[in-house]
């Protein structure tokens, strides 16, 4: 979805390296989440923001940080990358609806390889 | 969130209508039924959800049937770009902490020339 976009696309990085993920849309939403996703395997939520000054962990937040510059912006740091943080990366943003569904949309995604 | 079950796999002639189904039969009364795909290694792509009543947008219909316990996915003229794994999930209404999007293994649909 254009209206989310990520950079860099694909990334390679050599262990112990510090990496940041960015991440902007022009949806206008509130919500923005960070997932990976491994080989044959389903999403995994690293963290998730409702507004600028809201950040929480998901599922999988150790080795990992964000920052929400900004409404539009949301980007995930590896402080110090390791290799089994090798992964596809997926920014995403969510809208609300009247009745309180929920519905997500994704970036194109991070290619990350970690030596 | 509700557990659903896909076939794994199905295939569709190109300029056919492909017509994926989705059980879910122990989904509860405030909880939507949403379709996604995802073409490989790219970005999971949002299609439709409904909570009671068929949908249809620009991308696909959704048939929910009246006891809500299955659904299917019809995409009207299949082309090769739809070609990708596509995902029943179900969802209850948003709040307020994040739900992850979980997909489950999903079908594999392949669109043949």
């Amino acid at each position: 979805d254009a209206d989310v976009t990520q950079t860099p696309r694909n990334r390679i990085t050599k262990t112990g390296k510090r990496i940041m993920l960015e991440c902007s849309q022009t949806k206008g939403h509130d919500r923005m989440y960070w997932y990976r996703q491994d080989p044959g395997l389903g999403l995994r939520l690293i963290y998730y923001s409702f507004d600028v000054k809201d950040i929480n962990k998901g599922e999988i937040s150790d080795g990992y940080s964000v920052s929400r510059q900004a409404q539009a912006k949301f980007s995930l740091s590896l402080e110090s990358a390791i290799p089994n943080q090798t992964a596809l990366y997926f920014c995403a943003t969510s809208e609300t609806g009247g009745q309180g569904q929920e519905t997500q949309y994704f970036g194109p995604g991070t290619r990350l390889l970690v030596l | 969130d509700a557990k659903t079950t896909q076939p794994p796999s199905m295939d569709c002639a190109e300029g056919r209508a492909a017509n994926l189904p989705c059980n879910h039969s122990t989904i509860s009364g405030n909880e939507y039924v949403y379709w996604y795909r995802q073409i490989h290694s790219q970005g999971p792509q949002y299609i439709i959800h409904g909570l009671k009543n068929n949908e249809t947008n620009e991308m696909a219909s959704l048939i929910i049937t009246e006891d809500r316990k299955s659904s299917t996915l019809i995409l009207p003229h299949a082309t090769l770009r739809d070609t990708a794994v596509y995902y029943c999930i179900v969802r209850p209404l948003s709040s307020g902490s994040a739900r992850q999007l979980t997909f489950g293994s999903g079908t594999q649909l392949t669109v043949l020339p």
